[in-house]
């Protein structure tokens, strides 16, 4: 499987600060990563797809000018949560798909981001 | 879009006992459906999961069910053990702008009393 790692693994800031969220893949090139929240209690849900050398491809109800994806080479993708809100507080989990295994996911161990 | 539903969101098992989790999916299109366990504050980890090409698949202690035509898959956990308690997801794959992505299912707490 690949192994994923997450930076940082938690982060408290202030509100109305940003914050940079970086994912990589460790042992292979992931052209497509995965960007997902998760509140407490609550499940994964989807934020967006980040493409490597493309935009990201956003969900429904994510605002794109707020978490900024940047995945500028085949190991490392980016999101930046700008002027966080304590609203943004949430765990924050990237994963990438490894094609040559049937599309099964892998993940990184998440980011705590607590917003005050 | 895609919707996975899964039921129930907890469960309390006596030690020894089953347990079985069920979801269910919108899109006819998913062709893949991973289950996944979590722990508080870790990532989640999967554990079993299955193709759309096969109805059953069984790994020791766990096994998933498929059923195609009323798209309903669960997740049969036997003889469970006070380790088996954590939160469970189902998820189900489906290919949007050239590439897959995966929804989840809400999540099922799973409580496994000694």
């Amino acid at each position: 499987g690949a192994v994923v790692s997450q930076h940082p693994s938690w982060v408290i800031c202030k509100s109305g600060t940003s914050v940079k969220i970086e994912c990589r893949s460790l042992d292979f090139q992931a052209t497509t990563m995965f960007w997902y929240r998760q509140f407490p209690k609550q499940s994964l849900m989807l934020m967006a797809t980040s493409n490597e050398g493309s935009k990201a491809t956003y969900e429904q109800g994510v605002e794109k000018d707020k978490f900024l994806i940047n995945h500028a080479s085949l190991t490392l993708s980016t999101l930046t949560v700008t002027s966080a809100h304590p609203e943004d507080s949430s765990f924050y989990i990237c994963s990438v798909i490894m094609r040559s295994s049937y599309n099964e996911q892998f993940f990184g161990p998440g980011t705590r981001l607590t917003v005050l | 879009g895609e919707n996975v539903e899964q039921h129930p969101s907890t469960l309390s098992v006596q030690e020894g006992d089953s347990a079985v989790i069920k979801c269910t999916y919108s899109d006819s299109a998913s062709n893949y459906f991973p289950w996944y366990k979590q722990e508080l504050g870790k990532r989640p980890q999967l554990i079993i999961d299955i193709r759309s090409n096969v109805g059953e698949k069984k790994d020791q202690r766990i096994a998933v069910t498929l059923n195609k035509t009323a798209k309903h898959f669960s997740l049969h956990i036997t003889e469970t053990q006070p380790e088996d308690s954590a939160v469970y997801f189902c998820a189900a794959s489906i290919l949007g702008e050239g590439t897959y992505k995966y929804i989840f299912g809400t999540g099922t707490r799973l409580k496994v009393l000694a």
